[in-house]
């Protein structure tokens, strides 16, 4: 099983650059997050999404968008990177039954300079 | 909203010493989840605490939830360079049909050399 897949694992972008992460998921699972992960930081929800068509804002939304385009996949865009968003980003996914656990894609290293 | 205070942020500790990480809450938890995130990795689930007053171990880990559900503990016996990493604790909150994680901020366990 693949899990939650996350494309890029690396990225470099320079200031004003738009990029989409992408995510997708084969485990059928209704909620999906994107989070980021500051160095030595926990990790902050950027947006979530609860079930396919559906998002929702998290703790720090500013500067990114989402898209849900099934229930398989989730991405998430700059539309104009600044070095601020330098950071690891995590997208993951819950199952709405049994034990909620969160699986995890690999990440994505993201430098803006 | 909902938070989780994890506590301490770094531990240092001599191999085969024990290391443990707390979580509390001001209000009462439906259920608790404990992830590992090894350097350079992704976080990784290692249990899910429900009932009042449980422990379950995991060889040399422990995990208890208190009897008022509202801290919860993993401690590690007779720690060993596998074990360094980041563990976190995370809290379901469910809200309207949406799952969220809410995440305390991490404990890094660090083995001097």
């Amino acid at each position: 099983n693949a899990g939650v897949t996350q494309t890029p694992k690396f990225q470099v972008l320079k200031t004003g650059q738009s990029m989409t992460l992408q995510c997708a998921q084969d485990m059928n699972h209704n909620s999906m997050y994107w989070y980021r992960q500051d160095p030595g930081m926990g990790l902050r929800l950027i947006y979530y999404s609860a079930s396919e068509g559906t998002t929702d804002k998290g703790e720090v939304p500013n500067g990114y968008n989402v898209s849900r385009l099934n229930k398989r996949e989730f991405s998430l865009r700059l539309e104009s990177a600044a070095p601020s968003q330098t950071s690891v980003y995590f997208c993951a996914s819950t199952s709405l039954r049994g034990e909620t656990r969160a699986f995890f894609g690999q990440g994505t290293r993201l430098t803006v300079v | 909203g909902q938070q989780v205070m994890q506590i301490p942020q770094y531990q240092h500790v001599q191999e085969g010493e024990d290391f443990t990480t707390y979580c509390n809450s001001s209000t009462t938890l439906s259920n608790i989840q404990w992830y590992k995130q090894r350097p350079g990795g992704h976080p990784v689930f290692l249990i899910q605490l429900v009932k009042s007053g449980e422990v379950k171990k995991q060889k040399r880990l422990t995990f208890q939830f208190g009897e008022a559900k509202k801290n919860s503990s993993l401690h590690i016996t007779a720690t060993q360079t596998t074990d360094v990493g980041t563990y976190f604790c995370a809290v379901l909150r469910i809200m309207d049909s949406n799952y969220q994680l809410i995440w305390g901020a991490g404990t890094k366990l660090i083995i001097k050399p």
